[in-house]
């Protein structure tokens, strides 16, 4: 199974501020990535996927970086509604395809 | 507008069967694609538990094949979870999920149902 670990668990930033993520993988997983937002009471809404590129109707302000092992979830000017839970997913590894551990961005 | 609705009992008692249904709306599960279940306990993050094809080609979590199985209904634009002999640490909140699949571009989940809160208790 691939492990991935997401830091920091929780990230205090201002509005306004850059918010950067980390995700790793316990081993490569190519650029088979996708990063999900989560709100209280609310299912994960896909933002990224192949590691960068946003889906559909995700503001430009969101974006994805990495390859292998390392990733980057880049939020650049956070505003009020991204305050949220942030996972990764690994999809190299058909059909099991395993998420982080989750980076809670709370408003500091 | 693809749509996803999971439905089933919110409480199960212990040792007991979970059975969940999503039903689909805005595509057909007959066109492709594979269609997941994830679970979340309350305040945790997301396990994945298992995946099936419109033909009823099934994957499953290692950690949970032994008491799960998900099947299809093409007719009723469908599919369903059962988890047997449950215990207190599958309180979980259920999503299904499409799993969307290209080439170039390869998997993600990209439409989830609302979620459904699933507790074992007596």
């Amino acid at each position: 199974e691939i492990v991935m670990t997401q830091s920091p668990a929780t990230l205090s930033v201002s509005p306004g501020e850059r918010a950067t993520l980390s995700c790793r993988a316990s081993q490569s997983v190519s650029s088979n990535l996708a990063w999900y937002q989560q709100k209280p009471g609310q299912a994960p809404r896909l933002l990224i996927y192949g590691a960068s590129t946003r889906a559909t109707g995700i503001p430009a302000r969101f974006s994805g970086s990495g390859s292998g092992t390392e990733f980057t979830l880049t939020i650049s000017s956070l505003q009020s509604e991204d305050f949220a839970v942030y996972y990764c997913q690994q999809y190299n590894n058909w059909p099991r395809f395993t998420f982080g551990g989750g980076t809670k961005v709370e408003i500091k | 507008q693809v749509q996803l609705q999971e439905s089933g009992p919110g409480l199960v008692k212990p040792s007991e069967t979970l059975s969940l249904t999503c039903a689909v709306s805005g595509y057909s599960i007959s066109s492709g694609y594979y269609w997941g279940w994830i679970r979340q306990p309350p305040g945790k993050g997301l396990e994945w538990i298992g995946s099936i094809y419109h033909s009823g080609s099934t994957y499953y979590n290692p950690s949970l094949k032994s008491r799960v199985t998900i099947s299809v209904d093409t007719s009723k634009n469908q599919f369903s979870l059962k988890l047997s002999s449950v215990t207190a640490a599958d309180t979980a909140v259920y999503y299904c999920a499409r799993l969307y699949y290209d080439i170039l571009t390869g998997s993600r989940y990209d439409y989830w149902g609302q979620g459904t809160l699933v507790t074992v208790s007596s």
